[in-house]
């Protein structure tokens, strides 16, 4: 089986700071990796899918790249409303999340 | 309004059984694979069940002859049938729906917000 490693497992960050989450699969992937946002007693919220593909209505500031076994989640500009958990994700596995929280 | 709405939850003791039911609308729930993913407290998430638009299914291994998933197209619902119950399955558990039409590609666009099943006794 894949498994996804994220990295790291929580960041603190201030509004307005660029934020990378990285996340690394056992083996390639190709570019099937999509990253999801999770708030606190919430659902999570589907964001990129394919790597870098933005799902409609989620802000540009979000971006993702990466291939094979290597991907970034990259926040432009960190908002208040960005502060949750991010996982990243490979067909049946989720990675084990990236907290971030407020410097 | 499209919209995934689960229900069934709630405390079992272990060897129990449950169904979860998720009702869909505002979309043609027919033309859409559809899955559970449970999250346990504090913990990450973990996909369980899939099903297909001829009923295919699929199961994680740790689900695999303890839980049956289906689908009834004309009433837009999906159920998570699960047997024989354990604590580690306390999870809540959420529907999903896949991106686009047609077979399964584990692109989650759509979450319900969940429902909790407690196994304890």
């Amino acid at each position: 089986d894949i498994e996804m490693t994220q990295s790291p497992s929580s960041l603190s960050a201030s509004v307005g700071d660029r934020v990378t989450i990285t996340c690394r699969a056992s083996q390639n992937i190709d570019n099937d990796l999509n990253w999801y946002q999770q708030k606190s007693g919430k659902a999570p919220k589907f964001l990129i899918y394919r790597t870098s593909t933005l799902q409609s209505g989620v802000p540009s500031r979000f971006s993702g790249s990466g291939s094979g076994t290597d991907f970034t989640l990259t926040i432009g500009s960190l908002q208040p409303e960005d502060f949750a958990t991010y996982y990243c994700q490979h067909a049946v596995t989720f990675g084990g999340g990236t907290k971030v929280e407020i410097k | 309004e499209v919209q995934l709405v689960e229900s069934g939850g709630m405390l079992v003791q272990p060897g129990g059984s449950l169904t979860l039911s998720c009702a869909a609308s505002g979309f043609t729930f027919r033309s859409y694979a559809m899955s559970w993913v449970r999250q346990t407290a504090g913990k990450g998430l973990e996909w369980v069940s899939g099903i297909g638009l001829s009923d295919s299914t699929y199961y994680a291994d740790s689900v695999k002859g303890r839980f049956t998933v289906s689908r009834d197209n004309s009433k837009n619902m999906m159920y998570l049938h699960m047997n024989s119950l354990r604590a580690e399955d306390t999870a809540v558990f959420y529907c999903v729906k896949e991106l686009s039409a047609g077979f399964i590609r584990w692109h989650f666009d759509l979450w319900g917000r969940g429902t909790l099943v407690t196994v304890s006794s």
